[in-house]
């Protein structure tokens, strides 16, 4: 139980075009998503922390009109990067998890990478 | 702020033991650790909970020292499997809300 899908695995774009990615938990309701995104070598960082039905709470420093966040159900949220540029190609992950005491259930990550 | 992790890098012979500490500044509801693999999401290893507590399983088990606000992480007897980077995931209540961040990190090489 407790699976996490995201979609897709890889993505390559163009500079200047916009990029969703989706984030599935599978078998179980989610009250609450996180997306991170990850840089080679480097621990996860913290962009925003999603829940049902309510705005997403960006971290410092993460610009909600370029990472705009859609939470619209217990088992879906997206994120879509506007009009992506190189720097933010990057390894973007996202969690799952059913309450406060819970873990988090991570998606297998999408490899964005922007030409 | 980001939780340390010590030592940053080891590298072992199977069948070795490591152990992988996560400092935290802050008071800690809750500490998770996870493996990660190369190119792979972090894999879910355990959970320790505010009250102190001890988990083990097979051969990797944790502590949480609550009031040290510090977590170990214990792997004995490794196999090659356990090579990756270990992270330690902590929440702690900041400014009204649960906070999560993910530690520095460590990054395990067992060779054969």
């Amino acid at each position: 139980g407790a699976v996490v899908s995201q979609h897709p695995s890889w993505v390559i774009c163009k500079s200047g075009t916009s990029v969703k990615i989706e984030c599935r938990s599978l078998d179980f309701q989610a009250t609450t998503m996180f997306w991170y995104r990850q840089f080679p070598k480097q621990s996860l960082m913290l962009m925003a922390t999603s829940n049902e039905g309510s705005k997403a709470t960006y971290e410092q420093g993460v610009e909600k009109d370029k990472f705009l966040i859609n939470h619209a159900s217990l088992t879906l949220s997206t994120l879509t990067v506007t009009s992506a540029h190189p720097e933010d190609s990057s390894f973007y992950i996202c969690s799952a998890r059913r309450g406060l005491a819970d873990t988090q259930y991570f998606g297998p990550g999408t490899r964005l990478t922007v030409l | 702020q980001q939780p340390v992790q010590s030592p940053q890098a080891v590298i072992l012979r199977e069948g070795e033991d490591a152990v992988i500490n996560c400092s935290s500044s802050k008071a800690l509801y809750s500490v998770h650790w996870y493996r990660q693999k190369h190119g792979e999401a972090p894999v879910f290893l355990m959970i320790l909970l505010k009250g102190g507590e001890q988990k083990g399983h097979d051969k990797i088990s944790a502590s949480f020292n609550e009031k040290k606000q510090q977590s170990s992480l214990y792997l004995t007897a490794s196999q090659l499997s356990y090579s990756g980077t270990y992270f330690c995931g902590t929440e702690a209540y900041t400014s009204g809300t649960y906070k999560y961040i993910f530690g520095t990190g460590t990054r395990l090489k067992v060779l054969a």
